[in-house]
């Protein structure tokens, strides 16, 4: 189905490990982003990309890294997961300066 | 992006229109503003945008202010299923950083049977 999916939905990992989550969308959207959601702070940006190959910070991205070979991916790493990263993981995607479409998320828990 | 300013909380009976306002007094001219909901645990979801003109879609309509300094998201029959926390955000739509799209606290709002 058309659409943006995530992997896995749910993730339990140990502080140290690495861990990457998932992020597929079939549009072939040119933008594709990553927020956290954590209570009391509502949604905040990780890394965006602008396109294959082209990537850039967000609000937050100390402990995160991100990679985009191909237009619809966008893998989003913890090198060395810490207790902090626990949260909700939202990836997004969109075409040039329009709405994003966000999909259904990824809840870790580092413990 | 100018700030917004909503409701925290607003209820709404079942198959009655829902209202949610949303200020944004410092709006520039070239400063859209949409909206988005997100359902419990679910994913934030596109509802609606518009600049200047009122604007309507298959999911609910959105009515801009003449002074642009507030609008109103129309969500004509609320059903059960439109319980969620709605946000309203400004933001530029050509030029600037396509992407910055800042959500705020947003309104819960509760449909009740």
């Amino acid at each position: 189905d058309a659409g943006i999916t995530q992997s896995p939905r749910y993730k339990i990992t140990e502080t140290g490990r690495q861990v990457t989550l998932m992020c597929h969308q079939t549009w072939s959207h040119s933008y594709m982003f990553w927020y956290r959601q954590d209570l009391g702070h509502g949604l905040r940006l990780i890394y965006y990309s602008a396109a294959a190959d082209i990537t850039d910070k967000g609000e937050v991205p100390d402990g995160y890294v991100v990679s985009r070979s191909k237009t619809e991916n966008f893998p989003l790493t913890l090198e060395s997961a810490t207790r902090s990263q626990t949260s909700v993981y939202f990836c997004a995607s969109s075409e040039f300066h329009r709405e994003q479409y966000f999909g259904p998320g990824t809840r870790l828990t580092v413990t | 992006d100018a700030k917004t300013t909503q409701p925290p909380s607003m209820d709404c009976a079942e198959g009655r229109a829902a209202n949610l306002p949303c200020n944004h007094s410092t709006i520039s001219g070239n400063e859209y503003v949409y909206w988005y909901r997100q359902i419990h645990s679910q994913g934030p979801q596109y509802i609606i945008h518009g600049l200047k003109n009122n604007e309507t879609n298959e999911m609910a309509s959105l009515i801009i202010t003449e002074d642009r300094k507030s609008s109103t998201l129309i969500l004509p029959h609320a059903t059960l299923r439109d319980t969620a926390v709605y946000y309203c955000i400004v933001r530029v739509e050509s030029g600037g950083s396509n992407y910055k799209l800042t959500f705020g606290k947003g309104t819960l709002l509760t449909v009740n049977p």
